[in-house]
């Protein structure tokens, strides 16, 4: 079984800039989640979709993130304009439906260095 | 607020030896709780979970975990630690039972050959 895909691996952008990470879910997990690892921290949940629509996205800087899923299946990410504090990995992960303790399968990451 | 503390950053335990990985969260009527395991370069990997039922669980890797509800605790066991389990391991809490995941900080773990 396929796990959780993301591209870039990584990616080097000035300040100012926008950037943009994409996420392919594991097949049939209606869930998907983007999380922000910062350097020394434990991940912290940025959104999260059931199916195409936003569940949670409280810990969402909308000034400056934004998030799609359309479709219901891959996702992506952006950032517009970056900001130095944003250098982190940014983590996509999926699981099979919203309710109940359901396990989060985790994608490699996209780790990003603001300049 | 919600919280997951590992109180330590890092540990260093020479291969063979035993391990003890210790997690506290800060309170919840039904934890549900995880550890994940990061290795570099690597995604987070799933090594256990408690939802119910017994409360010492068994995970891959040879890991085990024990809930005490008493002391608020989750900590992460191995009898004899492998130089491959180098890594930075997570506790983490979904707290009332939703997919809402807590992380603590992690706890980086070094094996001395």
């Amino acid at each position: 079984e396929a796990g959780v895909a993301q591209s870039p691996r990584y990616k080097i952008i000035e300040k100012r800039q926008s950037v943009a990470f994409w996420c392919n879910p594991i097949s049939g997990h209606a869930t998907l989640y983007w999380y922000q690892q910062i350097l020394g921290q434990g991940p912290k949940l940025l959104i999260q979709f059931q199916n195409n629509g936003v569940v949670d996205d409280s810990q969402l800087p909308k000034d400056r993130f934004s998030a799609e899923r359309l479709k219901g299946v891959d996702s992506t990410l952006k950032i517009q304009p970056a900001k130095l504090e944003d250098s982190a990995v940014y983590l996509c992960a999926s699981s099979l439906a919203v309710s109940g303790p359901l396990t989060q399968y985790f994608g490699p990451g996209t780790r990003l260095l603001v300049l | 607020a919600q919280s997951v503390t590992q109180p330590d950053i890092h540990i260093t335990v020479s291969e063979g030896a035993s391990l003890e990985l210790r997690c506290n969260y800060s309170y919840g009527a039904t934890p549900y709780l995880f550890w994940y395991v990061q290795s570099p370069g690597q995604g987070l990997q799933l090594l256990l979970k408690y939802f119910s039922g017994d409360t010492l669980v068994q995970g891959i890797k040879g890991f085990e975990a024990e809930f005490k509800r008493s002391q608020s605790s989750f900590n992460l066991r191995k009898p004899s630690v492998h130089w491959s389990d180098a890594a930075e391991y997570f506790c983490v809490w979904a707290p009332g039972g939703y997919n809402k995941l807590i992380f603590g900080a992690g706890t980086r773990l070094a094996v001395h050959p």
